[in-house]
């Protein structure tokens, strides 16, 4: 199956620093990849979805200054969470297809994000 | 609007039978999904409906009945690490994923 790698696992950092997080498809190209959040018991929340070559597309209450999405190739898409704050502490996962119309969605392994 | 349900939280045995449903209301459907996520990582792929009908994997096997916006996921012969939370996911006329809000199963010995 296609592979889709997250990279970092686990971050911790000081409240008011940017975290980058990236997201990489190793064996397909990806148009289309997408950022989820999820609080602890809580069901995946899409965040943004995100177009190669165009700006990404954000979900309702999520501030598109605080979190800047990049995909700037077929097979990266970054998500820099600025000025992080505790209440961003959260598991972000991205995912991808490779197909639109297939709908499966390949995910990355999660980023674990720790705001002190 | 869209929605999905599915229950928050089911229990079974080791070994016995358990059935997640899914009802789904959605502008249009291409596909439903069920996913498999243990805590702290990330979900991966069960099974893809989208005709009616059951469509049976090892153990797992999953039923749609698209009239009814109704799915079911059925695991057998329930092991420990089966624990986890099944998530439902119904793909719409925009090919957006509709997600739902995950059933967190319990296995006991």
């Amino acid at each position: 199956g296609a592979v889709v790698s997250q990279h970092p696992s686990w971050v911790i950092c000081k409240s008011g620093t940017s975290v980058k997080i990236e997201c990489r498809s190793l064996d397909f190209q990806a148009t289309t990849m997408f950022w989820y959040r999820q609080f602890p018991k809580q069901s995946l929340m899409l965040m943004a979805t995100s177009n190669e070559g165009s700006k990404a597309t954000y979900e309702q209450g999520v501030e598109k200054d605080k979190f800047l999405i990049n995909h700037a190739s077929l097979t990266l898409s970054t998500l820099t969470v600025t000025s992080a704050h505790p209440e961003d502490s959260s598991f972000y996962i991205c995912s991808a297809n490779r197909d639109r119309e297939a709908g499966e969605l390949f995910f990355g392994e999660g980023s674990r994000l720790t705001v002190l | 609007g869209q929605n999905i349900d599915q229950p928050t939280e089911m229990t079974a045995t080791e070994g016995a039978i358990v059935q997640i449903n899914c009802t789904y209301q959605t502008s249009g459907f291409n596909g439903l999904f069920w996913y498999q996520q243990h805590a702290g990582e990330a979900p991966t792929f069960l099974s893809y409906n989208v005709l009616d009908g059951l469509e049976e994997k090892g153990r797992f096997s999953s039923f749609l009945s698209r009239s009814k916006g109704y799915s079911y996921l059925l695991l057998k012969e329930l092991q420990m690490k089966d624990s986890a939370s099944y998530l439902c996911a119904v793909l719409d006329s925009n090919y957006q994923l509709i997600w739902g809000a995950g059933t967190k199963l319990i296995i006991k010995p």
